[in-house]
Formats: structure tokens, C-alpha cells, sequence
């Protein structure tokens, strides 16, 4: 079956360090790939799409890789702030429009 | 311009009763969807709406649950004789849907408790 796994455990980084997050698939052949962000008792926002056929995508001090060999997309955020802190997710195309959500990675970033 | 809406923000019922959440997508979005997240786990599609027309209910419990998007008004959500597993928290999106690429944008969630 179609599988996306992120890890399960926090990510605690210190402020100014680069945060990676990684987002795994299985038995998947995604047209492109996600990234939300989440916020306690909110609804994810949506940061950075990248396509099947690139293999990274930079936003400001975020940047993606997808590497749809190994199926594997790594998630960066440079310069990290306390601000960034929240829980992740990656999502894969299915379908339509469609979109198939990992569990999310939370990141905290200390001072 | 607003956002996505979604009403009400949290909902109580008793096991048996119906619940009702709406959304109203962003102003412009013609396409709807529809997730539900549980404690600890990811958000799980469940029904993906254009006006008046089902796209995809894959997602979709058979029973109790059905979704509309009617020519006016908002995206409805309806969950028939609700039991406890059904409490969640209940997220739509929209978007424009023109081609596949198009990112989504959420609601802030409606956060149904059945006692």
C-alpha cells in the first residue's frame, strides 16, 4: 500500500542552525510534491510545490529536493528562527487534485 | 480578499445526532476538499467537490457521512447519527483546480467533539 512517512520525533534545533526535515514514500509515483506548514488548532499553509521532473525548488530561506530514485524529498529551512517552530507536512499528488498527507514532522527552534 | 471559512470552529454532539460544517471557499476557488485529522495522525482526504458535482469520494467513509457544493452557498459536510470516532478535526481547502499544480488553501477547521 501507498506509504509517506516523516519522522515521528521532534526536531529541536538551535536558532541560526539549518533545520532538515525528510519525507519518505512507498508504492508511489507522485507528479509532484507539497510542503504545508501547521500551526497548533490551525489549518496548514502551503509553502513549496516541486514537480516530479525538478530537483530542487528554492523559496527565501526555504528550499526543497525531490529525488523521485531514492523517493525522497528533504525540506530545508536555513537560518532557522524561533518563529519557524510548528509541525510540517509533506503531501503528494494523487489523483485529480487530490492530496495524500504524511503524519508531519514538529520542529522546535530554540533561542 | 478572505480566506478560506469554515463554521462553526468547534461543535458538540451528543452520539446519534447529525453535525453540519460548512465551508465557504476563498473568493474565485470552484473546487473544494475536505480532510480529517485525528489526534496524532496525518490529515486523511476525504471528498473532493466542484460545484454541484462529486469528484472524488474516495475518501469517504460509505455510511453516515456525505459532502455537497451546491450552485450557491457553502461546501457542506453532513455526518449522520455521529459516534464518538468521529471526533476530529474537520479541514476543506480550496483552490482554483485549473491542472494539478495548484497548492491548496485551508480553512482554519471546524473541531468536532461527540459525547
Amino acid at each position: 500500500s501507498q506509504k509517506i512517512e516523516q519522522n515521528s520525533e521532534a526536531l529541536n534545533i538551535q536558532e541560526g542552525k539549518t533545520a532538515t526535515l525528510t519525507c519518505n514514500y512507498t508504492n508511489y509515483s507522485p507528479a509532484y510534491l507539497q510542503w504545508y506548514r501547521q500551526d497548533p488548532g490551525r489549518g496548514p499553509v502551503f509553502l513549496l510545490l516541486i514537480r516530479e521532473n525538478e530537483k530542487e525548488k528554492r523559496k527565501e530561506r526555504l528550499k526543497v529536493t525531490f529525488d523521485t530514485t531514492l523517493k525522497q524529498s528533504l525540506f530545508h529551512i536555513t537560518a532557522s528562527q524561533p518563529a519557524d517552530s510548528a509541525t510540517y507536512l509533506c503531501a503528494l499528488a494523487s489523483g485529480y487534485s487530490t492530496l495524500t498527507f504524511g503524519k508531519g514532522t514538529m520542529l522546535l527552534v530554540s533561542p | 480578499n478572505a480566506g478560506v471559512m469554515q463554521n462553526p470552529r468547534h461543535l458538540v454532539r451528543r452520539r446519534g445526532q447529525e453535525a453540519r460544517l460548512r465551508c465557504s471557499p476563498m473568493k474565485g476557488h470552484s473546487h473544494v476538499y475536505w480532510y480529517r485529522q485525528l489526534p496524532e495522525e496525518g490529515l486523511k482526504f476525504m471528498v473532493y467537490l466542484q460545484k454541484e458535482n462529486i469528484i472524488d469520494e474516495s475518501g469517504m467513509p460509505k455510511e453516515r457521512f456525505s459532502a455537497e457544493f451546491p450552485k450557491e452557498g457553502p461546501s457542506i459536510l453532513r455526518i449522520q447519527q455521529v459516534v464518538r470516532g468521529d471526533s476530529a478535526a474537520y479541514f476543506c481547502a480550496s483552490n482554483a483546480g485549473q491542472g494539478i499544480t495548484y497548492e491548496q488553501y485551508f480553512g482554519p477547521g471546524t473541531r468536532l467533539t461527540v459525547t
